[in-house]
């Protein structure tokens, strides 16, 4: 196993168009989540699956983001009409079941980094 | 707002030389923290994790971080940095009543110099 893996590393788009982000976790894994990361800024949490459950959303999780995780394994970020303010690292990360309650180890992946013109 | 704060945006340092990150939290009961670095266009690698136990904890790459939890902080010192250990170091936290929400600090560059 690779680790995480994220595709695509690089996106840029016009304002307006969707995109849609891949991200394949650990395959042990049952936990995956999805952080924001702005230029000089901490990772921000979007959303957090346990197996196909989205179990919970951030508020930065506008209506014009969906995740998904279909099978409990690879999961899909999409966001429709993209904006400006959307440019950002767009990070996943899984884990599997806490050590103790809510002490999750994140193994993060390398990014997909997102440019709206 | 419970938060995570890291209190110097960047920290430059010599070759050789020692270095403390400081992190510092807002929540009075336990917490479990963490460290991570990222080196350019790469995503968050662990250094370390505080979950319990002993309050010294040593993580990869000779950084060690001290859970101090009467000052509410988890700095992260080594003792002697090198080149490669120029990075971005984010320290994070599940706060209390934060579910499973990892919530970082805004992050200090480090850079090292010869």
């Amino acid at each position: 196993d690779t680790g995480v893996s994220q595709d695509p590393r690089h996106k840029i788009t016009k304002r307006g168009q969707n995109v849609t982000f891949r991200c394949d976790p650990i395959s042990e894994h049952n936990r995956l989540y999805w952080y924001r990361q702005t230029l000089g800024q901490g990772p921000e949490f979007l959303t957090y699956f346990q197996n196909e459950a989205q179990l919970e959303k951030s508020r930065l999780l506008s209506d014009r983001f969906s995740a998904e995780r279909p099978k409990g394994s690879f999961s899909t970020l999409e966001i429709q009409r993209t904006e400006q303010g959307d440019s950002a690292m767009y990070l996943c990360a899984s884990s599997s079941r806490a050590d103790r309650a809510g002490a999750n180890v994140l193994t993060f992946g390398a990014g997909s980094r997102l440019t709206v013109l | 707002a419970q938060s995570v704060t890291q209190l110097d945006s960047q920290v430059p340092v010599f070759e050789e030389a020692p270095v403390e990150l400081r992190c510092n939290y807002s929540s009075s009961v336990s917490v479990y923290l963490f460290w991570y670095v990222q080196y350019p266009n790469q995503g968050l690698q662990l250094l370390l994790k505080y979950l319990s136990g002993s309050t010294l904890v040593k993580g990869i790459n000779g950084f060690e971080a001290e859970f101090n939890k009467s000052q509410t902080s988890f700095h992260l010192r080594k003792p002697s940095v090198h080149i490669s250990d120029t990075a971005e170091y984010f320290c994070a936290a599940y706060l209390t009543g934060g579910g499973n929400k990892l919530t970082f600090g805004t992050g200090t560059q480090l850079k090292v110099e010869l």
